[in-house]
């Protein structure tokens, strides 16, 4: 079955890191556009970052300088790593594959890791 | 803040029709595939509708979408129980993607 799952989700004191992982089954992440997406506790989706062919990768404006998505092809694993974190950054995070026929959406969905950033 | 704005929410019967607007701007959706999701409550996002009116494979055709101009519409037919759930519209501005601001669709 083609699927994701994340792992890595953990409370976290503001200013800290925290990596994320997301480990793909029967097909290759290292072939794919593959993209994080986080939803706050009641909030709606947000886009955070993709990564390309080539490794080539974007950010949301608010996660630039801060996160960094991240391959890893022997492991078939997408990373995302965290730094500085702040507690608006408390959300379920989902990882994404973009859909190849049209790259226009994501077609396969994790079922989310929670990362809460608290005192 | 999102630059797609949707109805915070809608509602009808069950068998009856709705229909979510994903309003944007000209560098949006005017120029870029529009794509649908429905989120289930406590669950993950689920792809509905992709380059503005196709369906994944296993999605009923219950579910249509469309593009006009800079607006996109998702219309559901024979609205069931099981679709109460929050939707999404999503397109690509520049180098980022964008989702709607949401509507949670409820079934009288």
């Amino acid at each position: 079955e083609v699927q994701l799952v994340e792992s890595g989700g953990a409370l976290v004191q503001p200013g800290g890191s925290l990596r994320l992982s997301c480990a793909a089954s029967e097909f290759t992440v290292s072939a794919n556009y593959m993209s994080w997406v986080r939803q706050a506790p009641g909030k709606g989706l947000e886009w955070v970052s993709i990564i390309y062919s080539g490794d080539k990768t974007s950010y949301a404006d608010s996660m630039k300088g801060r996160f960094t998505i991240s391959r890893d092809h022997s492991k078939n694993t997408l990373y995302l790593q965290m730094n500085s974190l702040r507690a608006e950054d408390t959300a379920v995070y989902y990882c994404a594959r973009v859909y190849t026929g049209s790259l226009d959406a994501f077609d396969i969905w994790g079922q989310g890791t929670m990362v809460t950033v608290s005192s | 803040q999102s630059v797609l704005t949707q109805p915070p929410s809608v509602s009808a019967a069950p068998g009856q029709k709705v229909t979510i607007s994903c309003s944007g701007i000209s560098s949006n959706i005017g120029n870029n595939y529009v794509s649908w999701y429905q989120q289930l409550p406590g669950t993950a996002p689920k792809l509905l509708i992709y380059a503005n009116d196709k369906r994944p494979s296993g999605i009923p055709d219950r579910f249509s979408g469309s593009r006009s101009g800079t607006s996109a519409t998702l219309g559901i037919t024979g609205l069931q129980t099981g679709d109460e759930a929050d939707y999404y519209c999503g397109t690509w501005l520049s180098r980022a993607y964008v989702f709607g601001t949401g509507t949670k669709v409820t079934v009288l």
